[in-house]
């Protein structure tokens, strides 16, 4: 089975300053790996996905994301937090076993960026 | 492209009442996924189709829950009878398969309040 662990319910960080949204993976085969955000009663939006290749991922917005298979990690980055950047963030999983069909999603992290 | 559209985007009724959810795939998409999203267990994938016909739905809690695709343009999610229990936000999200690749794009949710 696929899982995916994002181990912080809510990150915060004071504007300006760097973040990062931490995910970890689980999956059969080399993993399809995507990060989402959803503002308050909004749909979930793609940032960045990672399939093969470069290991940093550019995405929307400035974030950028780092595929580490040793670690199984794909963490979530922007070098200068804005408040607008607050919101709750999904990282995201699809592998061999569901035939790269499926996504498995986290719990969600929430972001918080203080002015 | 007007996206993934879901309605209604919010719906309050009352316990054992049928409730239809419906959803517009964004056009070319020919995979449909239904998830539903709850503070207490995240995202979850219920269903998903492939060019209109169902290929997982082990996801779906139980039988009072059930889906269709006629077209490709149109899909519901029906709930008879609903419960208290089945309140949550209801996300669509389509995606073209052509590769195992491509990104999977959300509709903007309906909130389900059951009473």
């Amino acid at each position: 089975a696929q899982s995916v662990a994002q181990p912080e319910d809510q990150v915060n960080v004071a504007e300006g300053n760097p973040l990062t949204v931490k995910c970890t993976y689980s999956v059969s085969g080399n993993p399809y790996l995507f990060w989402y955000v959803q503002y308050p009663n909004r749909g979930l939006q793609f940032l960045l996905k990672y399939i093969t290749g470069d290991n940093l991922v550019k995405g929307s917005y400035g974030f950028e994301a780092e595929f580490n298979k040793s670690q199984t990690s794909f963490h979530l980055k922007k070098p200068s937090a804005l408040v607008s950047d607050s919101a709750l963030y999904f990282c995201a999983v699809s592998g061999a076993n569901s035939g790269y069909s499926t996504l498995t999603f986290g719990k969600g992290t929430m972001l918080l960026v203080s002015p | 492209d007007a996206g993934v559209i879901q309605s209604p985007r919010h719906e309050v009724t009352e316990m054992g009442q049928e409730v239809t959810l419906r959803c517009k795939p964004i056009s070319g998409h020919n995979s449909l996924f239904w998830y539903r999203q709850t503070m207490m267990r995240g995202l979850e994938l219920l269903i998903y189709f492939n060019n209109n016909v169902p290929i997982d739905d082990s996801g779906m809690p139980e039988d009072r829950f059930s889906a269709k695709m006629p077209n490709a343009s149109f899909s519901t999610l029906k709930i008879q009878p609903s419960e208290p229990r089945d309140s949550a936000v209801y996300f669509c999200a389509s995606r073209w398969t052509g590769t195992s690749t491509d990104t999977q794009y959300f509709g903007p949710g309906t909130r389900l309040t059951v009473l």
